[in-house]
């Protein structure tokens, strides 16, 4: 069966780095991409960004694109976001999700999801 | 950037009707999905491309899509349906996922 399995909670303080695996297991890793998607406490799903798991190639949302970073490591079907220069308001529940993607259709949505990964950024 | 727009709450009685909407403008012409998160869980897609339910998803849920305006119904609600649920779609122009802001469902 899909499972992801994401690293557990961090604390960090900010201005500093964190970098988040998803450890993917029961299907092809490289047939699907990969997004990121975050919720702070108490607010919404924020779409962060997709990775190619085949090629590495990455998409980022606007919003984090001068200091977000995801990778994907075929050989243990791993996905990794890095987020640099944390800020308080980066304090969220960080998730992956495996991507079912047609581009002829339009239709893009995530059908499995990890358990989440609270990345919490404090003095 | 593309913009979906759900209320922020939604009451039902139980085994009543819930619907909850989202607003995008012509929102028809895009697949939506529709996801449940109960507190402390990771979301959980409950609707794909407008109307079609994952497996093991029950009967109770269904979708519509059409103009500018998505729909999720929830016939005869359960106790357990509460939960936050959150509409997406897919923004061609930035190639990026785009979510409503999430509607909070009450039952009682």
């Amino acid at each position: 069966q899909v499972q992801l399995v994401q690293s557990g909670a961090e604390v960090k303080k900010p201005g500093a780095s964190v970098k988040v695996s998803c450890q993917t297991s029961g299907y092809n890793f490289k047939t699907y991409g990969m997004t990121w998607v975050r919720q702070a406490p108490g607010q919404g799903l924020e779409w962060m960004g997709w990775i190619n798991t085949d090629n590495n190639n990455a998409n980022y949302a606007q919003k984090f694109r001068d200091r977000v970073t995801m990778t994907a490591d075929t050989s243990t079907s791993t996905i990794y976001l890095e987020l640099r220069n944390l800020k308080s308001d980066d304090t969220a529940v960080f998730y992956c999700a495996r991507e079912m993607a047609d581009y002829g259709s339009g239709s893009f949505y995530g059908d499995f999801w990890g358990q989440g990964t609270l990345i919490t950024v404090s003095s | 950037s593309y913009a979906l727009t759900q209320p922020s709450s939604v009451s039902v009685s139980p085994g009543q009707t819930a619907s909850i909407s989202c607003f995008g403008d012509k929102l028809g012409n895009n697949y939506i999905s529709w996801y449940q998160q109960k507190p402390g869980q990771s979301p959980l897609l409950v609707i794909f491309q407008d109307a079609k339910r994952p497996s093991g998803i029950p009967e109770r849920f269904s979708g519509s899509n059409s103009g500018n305006t998505a729909t999720l119904t929830i016939s005869g609600t359960q106790v357990m349906d509460e939960a936050d649920y959150y509409c997406q779609t897919w923004d061609t122009m930035t190639s990026s996922w785009v979510f409503g802001g999430g509607t909070k469902l009450t039952v009682l």
